[in-house]
């Protein structure tokens, strides 16, 4: 099973938008609404930020929102703030019934 | 709360095997699937397997099968990793990380350990 895409580097300044992308196949993103996002900081444990392509888990800002079409998935930042510098990766359940993650993005707060 | 608790540092020569212990608590041990999760220095994550607490069953990344096994202790909520005929290339932080759903597998992981670093080096 091959890692989904995603964009080795994204940047934006405090207050703008920035999006994600994360590139799979109908074999998994495009399959499934099985698709989470993490947000890794260095050093720490990876914290679950969306799940089920579009929902928030409890105490998670509701200036993170996800979104699918077809075989692509995407997290939307909004209002960047300098604490949103991160890894983030996406995820997706497979046809094998197995789970893939995206090679990650790094966030850079300007 | 819930809590995931990992045993330490693991130091490892090439062919030896490693095994990392993930205590649970806060939540019904059996009604949550556990995934295993690792993470190379400076790479990205990949998904190792999972274990379903109540029955045993495992399902493992191809990458693993053959090297991986998954087994858990319902009276001490506990579940183990073990990978055999380590190889540098196996040189990760490991972490267990709990499913979202209860009672089924929906391979979204709400809750995850602190980590064990496997250092494979001759």
């Amino acid at each position: 099973q091959s890692a989904l895409t995603q964009p080795a580097s994204v940047s934006g300044s405090p207050g703008q938008s920035i999006t994600v992308s994360c590139t799979g196949t109908s074999s998994d993103v495009g399959g499934y609404n099985y698709v989470s996002w993490y947000q890794q900081h260095p050093g720490k444990a990876p914290k679950l930020m969306i799940y089920d392509v579009s929902n928030r888990p409890s105490g998670v800002s509701d200036r993170f929102s996800g979104s699918k079409s077809g075989n692509t998935a995407s997290l939307t930042i909004s209002g960047l703030q300098a604490e949103d510098e991160a890894n983030y990766y996406c995820s997706s359940y497979t046809s094998s019934s197995t789970l893939v993650f995206g090679g990650g993005t790094k966030l850079t707060v300007l | 709360q819930v809590q995931l608790v990992q045993s330490g540092a693991e130091v490892k020569k090439p062919g030896a095997s490693v095994k990392v212990s993930c205590k649970a608590s806060g939540y019904t041990f059996t009604s949550y699937y556990m995934h295993w999760v690792r993470q190379a220095p400076g790479q990205g994550l990949e998904w190792v397997g999972m274990i379903i607490p109540s029955g045993g069953s495992t399902s493992y990344a191809r990458e693993f099968q053959g090297r991986v096994t998954m087994t858990r202790d319902t009276s001490t909520s506990t579940v183990y990793m073990e990978l055999s005929a380590l190889r540098s290339e196996d040189t990760a932080v490991y972490y267990c990380a709990r499913d979202y759903c209860s009672g089924g597998g929906c391979y979204f992981l709400d809750y995850w350990g602190q980590g064990t670093l496997v250092t494979v080096s001759s």
